[in-house]
């Protein structure tokens, strides 16, 4: 079945403790991206890879970082979570024209 | 700097009425994205607008872009209650993707 995955899906951290949230496609997609939605904003995106080893900053990108060693998994890393990052986070994957989102990870950070 | 405004941002509505969600964007786009959200859920795709005069319908969506107004318009058709969701429009330029705040659909059985 074709899905994008993404673990934890709930995690309650304190500030400053360094997380990662991993997400993964079994699409062979290129294209995968994160973001974040909060009540009243939409989603934002954070970062996004155009393929391995090449990523990109998205609208929000300060306080996260990424990685893209294999095709298949990126992960998005917080090296110092602060309470203003608890939210909702979304990985998706993409094909030449649509998008597909991963079940989500609600992050709370004390 | 590309923008993406949706209007209404809550709609409430009865059944079997037709109404429209707007998308207007800032700038040139290579996409246009619309998603639906049900509470508690992930985004789940819609349709994908490539090009000026672009229509693609699902059922009772209708979905259609305007690239000379910058606007995509989401029609519903004979609402039924099924259809209250999140209703998100993304404007993908560069492939730096930008959402619009959302319209909360609720229909009225």
């Amino acid at each position: 079945e074709a899905q994008v995955t993404q673990n934890p899906r709930y995690l309650i951290t304190v500030t400053g403790k360094k997380l990662t949230v991993t997400c993964s496609q079994n699409m062979n997609h290129e294209y995968m991206s994160w973001y974040r939605q909060d009540p009243g904003l939409g989603l934002r995106q954070i970062y996004y890879s155009m393929n391995v080893e090449v990523t990109d900053k998205g609208d929000v990108p300060e306080g996260y970082k990424v990685s893209r060693k294999e095709k298949r998994n990126f992960p998005l890393i917080l090296e110092s979570p602060s309470p203003n990052q608890t939210s909702l986070y979304f990985c998706a994957s993409r094909d030449l024209d649509v998008q597909y989102f991963g079940p989500g990870t609600r992050l709370t950070v004390t | 700097e590309l923008k993406v405004e949706q209007n209404p941002l809550f709609l409430s509505m009865q059944e079997g009425k037709n109404y429209t969600i707007y998308c207007n964007y800032s700038t040139t786009s290579d996409r246009l994205y619309w998603y639906r959200q049900d509470p508690g859920k992930s985004l789940e795709s819609l349709f994908v607008l490539l090009s000026n005069g672009a229509v693609k319908q699902e059922g009772r969506l209708m979905a259609s872009l305007d690239t000379k107004a910058r606007l995509s318009t989401l029609h519903i058709t004979a609402a039924v209650h099924d259809l209250s969701a999140t209703y998100f429009c993304a404007v993908d330029r560069d492939d730096k993707i930008i959402f619009g705040k959302g319209t909360r659909l609720h229909i009225l059985p």
